[in-house]
């Protein structure tokens, strides 16, 4: 199974800035999701980072507030933009491993903006 | 868009009960995944399902996938503290655009008193 991690694990940011999450696999992997999870609530997925493509966001998610990278095939960044205090939330990354046909996910980051 | 409805979305028990969570939905599933998630750390896969009426268990957990992959349940016996935490079931997209996606149920919060 892959590994995953992220950073960072939490932060407390000021309105109106930026906050960019990184998430590592330890394998090469085709599709990587970010997701947003409010504690002890279910996951909302943001968007789909494909490798060598823009990335695929879900209704109610646009490219400006929260632009994602994938440069390779174990790397993606998420950077939260114009920070409000409701975009304080824990932020997950995945990654889809095609050949167990499974999703391993990071550990989270939780951000609390003031 | 698929949905998935889990149920219950909140459960207290004592040490030793048995209990089910269900999910469900109108759509079917090319396959269907149980994750667990404690404070602080992300969702951790505990088994996939693939096939229509498959039955897995995993030491007290027994898991089963609908006859026609439209809903899932997860069975534990004789629950103990260590078990407590949220339960998440995922479906999986069959291809097409949404290869890889997931749809995630509104997750149970399982309490497991001593």
């Amino acid at each position: 199974s892959a590994v995953i991690s992220q950073k960072p694990s939490r932060d407390i940011c000021q309105r109106g800035t930026s906050l960019t999450i990184q998430c590592q696999v330890d394998s090469q992997v085709t599709m990587m999701f970010w997701y947003r999870q409010q504690p002890g609530q279910s996951l909302t997925l943001i968007a789909t980072a494909n490798q060598g493509s823009e990335a695929t966001y879900e209704s109610g998610f646009v490219i400006d507030k929260f632009p994602i990278s994938r440069p390779n095939l174990t790397f993606s960044t998420l950077t939260v933009s114009n920070l409000s205090p409701e975009d304080s939330s824990i932020y997950l990354c995945s990654a889809w491993d095609v050949s167990y046909n499974e999703q391993f996910f990071g550990p989270g980051t939780r951000l609390t903006v003031l | 868009t698929q949905l998935l409805e889990q149920s219950p979305q909140f459960l207290s028990i004592q040490e030793g009960e048995n209990l089910t969570v269900y999910c469900n939905s109108s759509s079917v599933f090319s396959s269907l995944q149980w994750y667990r998630q404690e404070p602080g750390e992300g969702p951790v896969l505990l088994v996939t399902v693939v096939t229509g009426g498959e039955v897995k268990k995993l030491k007290r957990l027994t898991f089963q996938f609908g006859d026609a992959r439209k809903d899932s349940s997860l069975h534990i016996t004789a629950a103990q503290p260590g078990d407590t935490g949220l339960y998440l079931c995922a479906g999986g997209d069959a291809g097409g655009t949404s290869y890889g996606k997931l749809t995630f149920g509104q997750g149970t919060i399982l309490t497991v008193h001593p």
